[in-house]
This record gives C-alpha cells, structure tokens and sequence, in this order.
C-alpha cells in the first residue's frame, strides 16, 4: 500500500496568518492527490484534486502544490471559518489512502 | 447537485453484520466511482473499498478484505456497503464519497452525512 504522511500533525495560526501542509507519498502517484477539510461533527468537504485544481466554491486563498512525492496545501490569510482538520489523500494505487490529518487550530 | 443520503445510526451486537446504504440523486450514477470511508471516535478517515457501478467490481484495503461487500444498485441508484463479524473496534461514522463523472482514477468530490455505526453487547 502506498502510505501518505502528512505533516505537522497539529498547526497553530491566527486568522489572517498563511499556513503550509505538507504530504509526502511513498512512492510515485503522479499528481493523483486530494485535501480535504473536516470541521467537529461535519463530513469532509473535498477541496482540491489533481494535487492543485481547486473544486467549485472553495476559496481562492486555498492552494495546492507538488513537486515529485511532494505535496503541500497552502492557505493564505487565515479566516475563521479555515480551522478544522486537513487530510490528503492519494487515489492513484488501490487502496485509496489517506493521510493522518493536521489538525489546525487558533493561536 | 449532486447528494447522497445515507442510511441512519445502527447498533450492532459484536459478531454480526451491518448494511450501510447510499442513495445518489444527480449526476450519472453508473459512470461515477463511490468510495466508503470510515472514521473511529477522535481517529482519522480510512479507505474501506469502493466501486464504479459501471464496471461492477469492487477494490478494498487489505485490512477489510473478506470482511466487507460493496455493492452498486444501477436501478435504484444506490451503494452498499456490508461489514460482518462486527466487533468494537468497527465502532465509527461510515461515509460514502463520490467522484465525478468519467473520471479515472477517481477523486472525490461529494460526500454522504455519515452513518454511525455502534458495536456493542
């Protein structure tokens, strides 16, 4: 199984701040790779897929990256509503794993 | 739109089944690839299984295979999802997930509410 690790495991900013999650694959799954955010008691709600294509309604200060096994998620200017727990997830290989979430929370 | 509506919270006694169902309205159903996704209390999302009704066969993670059946229902427009030999470690929020339409391999772009599913005697 390709293992995801997702870094850090918890992330503390203050709103406005720009912040930075990082995903490292195992091996190669091209630029098969999805975030999600989840908030308390919430499904998850897909954010980005295909490591940088952002879904329809999520906002612009979301952003993804890769280069190689490498992916980052970056929010920029930090609203309230953005902490909750972020996990990527590759969906190249069967099984579909996920990362370990980072858990994002106010200074 | 599309929405899936999730079966409600189950209890289970340790040692039996339980059938998760997940309805899809919008979008085309067939052509679309479903993944289920668990979470224990406080833990992470895990991967179950999933399948593209089109093609019929489903793919799981080693840890559930033999264990859980994912099944795809084109005329009702409804996924499946069957666990057994429940024990409390099975305790979790199950979600179904679904992906756009034609889209291989697939992301995942609407997401069930969740069915808890409790395991106790």
């Amino acid at each position: 199984d390709i293992q995801m690790t997702q870094s850090p495991s918890s992330l503390s900013a203050s709103v406005g701040d720009s912040v930075t999650i990082t995903c490292r694959a195992s091996q190669g799954i091209s630029n098969y790779l999805a975030w999600f955010q989840q908030k308390p008691g919430q499904a998850p709600k897909s954010l980005i897929f295909a490591a940088s294509s952002l879904l329809s309604g999520v906002p612009s200060r979301f952003s993804g990256t890769y280069s190689g096994i490498d992916f980052t998620l970056t929010i920029s200017s930090l609203q309230p509503e953005d902490f909750a727990t972020y996990y990527c997830q590759q969906y190249n290989t069967y099984p579909h794993t996920f990362g370990q979430g980072t858990k994002l929370d106010i200074k | 739109q599309v929405h899936l509506e999730q079966s409600g919270a189950e209890v289970k006694k340790p040692g039996s089944s339980v059938k998760v169902s997940c309805k899809a309205s919008g979008g085309r159903f067939s052509r679309s690839g479903i993944s289920w996704v668990r979470q224990a209390p406080g833990q992470g999302l895990e991967w179950m299984g999933g399948i593209i009704p089109i093609y019929g066969t489903p793919s799981y993670a080693q840890k559930f295979q033999g264990r859980v059946a994912i099944t795809a229902d084109k005329s009702t427009t409804t996924s499946y999802m069957d666990l057994s030999s429940l024990t409390s470690d099975d305790t979790a929020v199950y979600y179904c997930a679904r992906g756009p339409i034609d889209w291989l391999p697939y992301h995942l772009d609407s997401w069930g509410q969740g069915t808890l599913v409790t395991v106790s005697s």
